[in-house]
């Protein structure tokens, strides 16, 4: 139980163009969803936390309105990344998180590769 | 200003043995979180533990533990008889506490273990 998948694995757009990464909680309700971002052999960054029918929250220096998420259900969650430029190129990884009871616990995505040329 | 630090770039353990990866913070927040997350070779993030600043005990999660000593700031994980299959990059991260600006997660660089048979 407990699966995450990332639509799409991998993608390469032309800059300038606009790209929607899908996050599904395949097997439970996720009150709560994140996306990280990570550069090649580096850490993570998280971008931002999303609840379910409310805005997302962003980290300090992740610009909102060119890194669009929508939580629309408890099982989905989606990340766009508008006007795509070579320097969003990397490693976008989502995770969700259950409900009451779970605590802490999240669970990952397998990540999705954005190249952009 | 919240700061991670994991001091040990690559970790050698034998199988079976135990192993501690290092992990330090800074924060003035008084609530926050830590966390400890394991990256395999093939990319997909997994969450192994979570320790809340106020938590008496500390945590522990199967062959993992969290050796929280607060008043040193250090959130050390201990894997208990090492597998081959825990050869990973192992990533200590903190969740500060609601203050100006808000939730911040940062990550620590990371730690890559290496088990030997």
């Amino acid at each position: 139980g407990a699966v995450v998948s990332q639509h799409p694995s991998r993608v390469i757009c032309k800059s300038g163009t606009s790209v929607k990464i899908e996050c599904r909680s395949l097997d439970f309700q996720a009150t709560t969803m994140f996306w990280y971002r990570q550069f090649p052999k580096q850490s993570l960054m998280l971008m931002a936390t999303s609840n379910e029918g409310s805005k997302a929250t962003y980290e300090q220096g992740v610009e909102k309105d060119k890194f669009l998420i929508n939580h629309a259900s408890l099982t989905l969650s989606t990340l766009t990344v508008t006007s795509a430029h070579p320097e969003d190129s990397s490693f976008y990884i989502c995770s969700a998180r259950p409900g009451q009871g779970a605590g802490e616990t999240q669970y990952f995505g397998p990540g999705t590769r954005l190249l952009v040329l | 200003a919240q700061k991670i630090t994991q001091t040990q770039p690559g970790m050698f353990v034998q199988e079976k043995e135990a192993v501690t990866l290092d992990c330090t913070y800074d924060t003035s927040d008084p609530s926050y979180g830590l966390f400890w997350y394991k990256q395999p070779s093939s990319g997909e993030m997994i969450f192994l533990i979570y320790q809340g600043s106020y938590d008496q005990q500390n945590a522990t999660e199967g062959r993992y533990s969290l050796n929280f000593q607060k008043a040193r700031k250090s959130a050390n994980l201990v894997i208990s008889a090492s597998q081959l299959g825990d050869s990973a990059m192992y990533f200590c991260a903190m969740r500060g506490g609601l203050s100006a600006g808000g939730f911040k997660t940062i990550f620590g660089a990371g730690t890559r273990l290496f088990v030997k048979a």
